[in-house]
């Protein structure tokens, strides 16, 4: 089955404390990215990844770093949370450079950083 | 600059009835077109999608949306409403040399009534 993977789920961190988001994919889509949603704003775009090592940013990349060593993983680093990164984030794929296509998006994980 | 406008953050019907949803946006191209539905705790599911020819197109779970390029929309239909359809509902464009970037709306919540 295709699929987009999150993990966690759910987490609850204190602020300055790392944490990492992981994403998987079993579809092998080039493009990868992620997303935060927060009520009244919709998605908005962290990152994203058009290829193995090959990452830029997106429309709020502040507070947050990507990696894409493997074509599969896209983990979503917060090396010091604060507060206002409590949203809700998703991972998504898509084949890249294909026309007719749909991005693919993983469970979401809720984050709360108090 | 590009963007997505949803202009109804809530709706509310009653179950039988019709329903639209509006998303207009903002480019000086036609852009990819899609619709979104995010059911509580899930992730986000394609609708339907318009990339070209016919401007009226068919989607899953009964919608359908229309692509009105004067109006620069891509209004969400439903001729009757059934309660599983309470969700938020995404409209999302990609702009030519997006390189793959969606641009979400903000959403709109439906409420279904018995």
């Amino acid at each position: 089955e295709a699929q987009v993977t999150q993990n966690p789920r759910y987490l609850i961190t204190v602020t300055g404390k790392k944490l990492t988001v992981t994403c998987s994919q079993n579809m092998n889509h080039e493009y990868m990215s992620w997303y935060r949603q927060d009520p009244g704003l919709g998605l908005r775009q962290i990152y994203y990844s058009m290829n193995v090592e090959v990452t830029d940013k997106g429309d709020v990349p502040e507070g947050y770093k990507v990696s894409r060593k493997e074509k599969r993983n896209f983990p979503l680093i917060l090396e010091s949370p604060s507060p206002n990164q409590t949203s809700l984030y998703f991972c998504a794929s898509r084949k890249q450079g294909a026309l007719n296509t749909e991005a693919f998006f993983g469970q979401g994980t809720r984050l709360t950083v108090v | 600059a590009q963007s997505v406008t949803q202009p109804d953050i809530h709706i509310t019907v009653s179950e039988g009835a019709s329903l639209e949803l509006r998303c207009n946006y903002s480019y000086g191209a036609t852009p990819y077109l899609f619709w979104y539905v995010q059911s509580p705790g899930q992730g986000l599911q394609l609708l339907l999608k318009y990339f070209s020819g016919d401007t009226l197109v068919q989607g899953i779970k009964g919608f359908e949306a229309e692509f009105k390029r004067s109006q620069s929309s891509f209004n969400l239909r439903k001729p009757s409403v059934h309660w599983s359809d309470a969700a938020e509902y995404f409209c999302a464009v990609e702009f030519s040399g997006g390189y793959n970037k969606l641009i979400f709306g903000a959403g709109t919540r439906l409420a279904v009534h018995p």
